[in-house]
């Protein structure tokens, strides 16, 4: 089994461009989670979704934050127009919800966006 | 309210020595799941062990353990033998009974010293 997929692994931007972040869940998993990680504020869930249904994106710092998951296989975190405190790792992971097992997250490996 | 307390920004333990990583957890939910992450200089999450809060026995994975007291909401992280590359991050989380949430502290970084 390949992971969980993100891309790209690095990304650095100026600020007021746009950014867009992907992730490929597990394949099977129903559940995937956004997060973003600083040294400031840690690891921090922005979203997630289960069957591609957006549940909560209560951590979505603002406007210029949007998620979709068009299907079970690929979703996209986009930051319009973005600025340098968007600076951080975005972790996507994914779980399977569902009886029996621990329905632990598996994360992928990170995407280090750096906004100038 | 923090659902996830881990009180111990860093530790330091000697090679081969076992060293303890504290968590504590906040839950009215009879059902839960309790895990532990370890984040390397790398950067990425990798899952390390699990406890269900109905699990009669500590979970066991290797040289981790999880030392989990339930009346007293502590789900502590147990590494035996410590090694050199088990310096990292490490992360205590929970998992709500609906199963969606998960809930992170804000982690211990060890660094095991030769």
């Amino acid at each position: 089994d390949a992971g969980v997929i993100q891309s790209p692994r690095h990304e650095v931007t100026e600020m007021g461009q746009e950014v867009t972040l992907r992730c490929k869940p597990i394949s099977g998993h129903n559940s995937l989670f956004w997060y973003r990680q600083t040294m400031m504020r840690g690891l921090e869930l922005l979203i997630y979704f289960n069957n591609n249904v957006p549940i909560d994106d209560s951590g979505m710092p603002e406007d210029r934050f949007s998620a979709k998951m068009p299907n079970a296989s690929f979703s996209t975190l986009k930051i319009q127009p973005s600025e340098p405190r968007d600076s951080a790792v975005y972790f996507c992971a994914s779980s399977s919800l569902g009886a029996g097992g621990h329905n632990e997250q598996f994360f992928g490996p990170g995407t280090r966006l750096t906004v100038l | 309210a923090q659902k996830i307390t881990q009180t111990q920004p860093g530790m330091f333990v000697q090679e081969k020595e076992a060293v303890t990583l504290d968590c504590t957890y906040d839950t009215s939910d009879p059902s839960y799941g309790l895990f532990w992450y370890k984040q390397p200089s790398s950067g990425e999450m990798i899952f390390l062990i699990y406890q269900g809060s109905y699990d009669q026995q500590n979970a066991t994975e290797g040289r981790y353990s999880l030392n989990f007291q339930k009346a007293r909401k502590s789900a502590n992280l147990v590494i035996s033998a410590s090694q050199l590359g088990d310096s990292a991050m490490y992360f205590c989380a929970m998992r709500d009974n609906t199963g969606n949430q998960f809930y992170f502290g804000t982690g211990t970084s060890l660094t095991v010293i030769p």
